[in-house]
């Protein structure tokens, strides 16, 4: 089935770096989500993005929705333990399959104390 | 409040058995959604309900996957003579209604033997 493209596919950072990852798809996406897995858990949302070109924070973290609508990116900002976990990117389909969520692979964060 | 639960959070079957699974959804949330992950992989949407209906099934691998949502709250995944490649983490997600935000259960970690 349809998936995006997700980079990098994982990070070894130090405690207090700042941290960038993205996405993108062959096809348009008219909202982009960005989750957060820990290790036997369902995802979590961090950030939605509604609008092609917006950019939103949710405390330590940014992320922006491409202007072609077929990208995005999630950052980082001083990075901290608990932050360790995979970062999915997803694409929120319209039309006939309104609603069901298209995932990238994940991105794995692991942070250095 | 109570976030979306899932039963069992593991399962170990035979290869050719017949399994449940079960998604009680967040309190008055009319859209559930089933997605299969698989190891190393993001999501992938299986099927969605709007009240009693499945009003898309288009993510089912087979035949063999059934899901049912009879008073439109629980929800059960039924799959038949299991196979080994249907091993994998099999997660509920409820909205209050289709395209809004979806909050995942932690999931039910299907092995096939």
């Amino acid at each position: 089935g349809q998936q995006l493209n997700q980079s990098p596919q994982s990070m070894f950072i130090q405690e207090g770096e700042d941290v960038s990852m993205n996405c993108t798809s062959s096809s348009i996406f008219n909202t982009w989500l960005w989750y957060k897995q820990d290790p036997g858990e369902g995802p979590v949302l961090l950030i939605a993005l509604y609008k092609a070109g917006e950019l939103t924070s949710n405390g330590r973290l940014t992320a922006q929705f491409g202007i072609t609508r077929k990208d995005s990116f999630l950052n980082i900002s001083a990075s901290i333990p608990s932050d360790v976990g995979i970062y999915f990117c997803a694409g929120l389909e319209g039309g006939g399959s309104q609603g069901n969520l298209i995932f990238g692979k994940g991105t794995k964060l692991s942070v250095k104390p | 409040g109570a976030g979306v639960s899932q039963t069992p959070s593991n399962k170990v079957t035979e290869k050719g058995k017949y399994v449940e699974l079960r998604c009680d959804p967040i309190s008055g949330h009319t859209a559930l959604y089933w997605y299969r992950q698989s190891l190393g992989q993001g999501p992938e949407f299986l099927i969605y309900f709007q009240g009693t209906g499945a009003a898309d099934d288009s993510g089912l691998p087979n035949d063999r996957f059934f899901a049912v949502r009879p008073e439109g709250s629980v929800s059960t995944l039924k799959i038949q003579r299991t196979e080994r490649g249907d091993s994998a983490v099999y997660l509920c997600a409820s909205s209050s209604t289709r395209g809004d935000t979806q909050y995942f259960g932690p999931g039910t970690r299907l092995t096939v033997l």
